[in-house]
């Protein structure tokens, strides 16, 4: 089936940027999506980007297409505390097609 | 306010006891779905369904059962829990090909 790989865990300190990284191997991907899950809370969407885009930004949020390379990524300038959760990138192909997600990235931002 | 609702958020059973986890949609989206979380797996997909009377197994349908009567509602429903169903449980909704809304989430601990 589909894969969605990201990697488990990244830390940073507060102001400074985090990028989260995504590859999948689905080629008929058409969504590409971001959720947020802040502790004890269900996944939030936070961005999404459609296949025929390269870049998308959102305020303090980047996202950057390679669909050659299959790789998504997620960029949060200016990072928070209130960011510190675990981020989950997703991709469908649309229609009736499921969303398939990574196993999701936890980001702890110190102060 | 357009929201999935989970209920309960929280429940503690034994083996064997049959339970139903409702889920409920105001959105009048045509799909449904059913995700378990568990740490290290990510979201895996149970059942989903793509409108009324229509249901698909997904990933990990093995011990579930999903009934869609209504547009709005998809329970689920677990004959007879064991322990290895203990997880976190999250109900989405969606119109076809677009972003999933997710409810709050069900904690389900089966000693």
């Amino acid at each position: 089936g589909e894969d969605v790989e990201q990697s488990l865990f990244l830390s940073v300190r507060e102001g400074d940027s985090s990028v989260i990284n995504c590859t999948y191997t689905d080629s008929s991907s058409t969504y590409l999506y971001w959720y947020k899950q802040e502790p004890g809370a269900g996944l939030q969407l936070l961005t999404y980007i459609f296949s025929n885009m390269d870049m998308k930004q959102d305020q303090r949020l980047t996202v950057l297409l390679n669909k050659k390379d299959k790789h998504l990524s997620l960029r949060i300038a200016d990072t928070q505390t209130g960011d510190s959760a675990i981020y989950f990138c997703a991709e469908t192909s649309g229609g009736y097609s499921t969303l398939t997600f990574g196993k999701g990235t936890m980001l702890l931002v110190s102060p | 306010e357009a929201q999935v609702t989970q209920n309960p958020r929280y429940l503690i059973t034994v083996t064997g006891k049959k339970l139903t986890v409702t889920c409920s949609q105001n959105m009048n989206h045509e799909y449904m779905s059913w995700y378990r979380q568990d740490p290290g797996l990510g979201l895996r997909q149970i059942y989903y369904s793509m409108n009324v009377e229509v249901t698909d197994k997904g990933d990990v349908p093995e011990g579930y059962k999903v009934s869609r009567k209504e547009k709005r509602n998809f329970p689920l429903i677990l004959e007879s829990p064991s322990p290895n169903q203990t997880s976190l449980y999250f109900c989405a909704s969606s119109l076809p090909g677009y972003e999933q809304y997710f409810g709050p989430g069900t904690r389900l601990t089966v000693t």
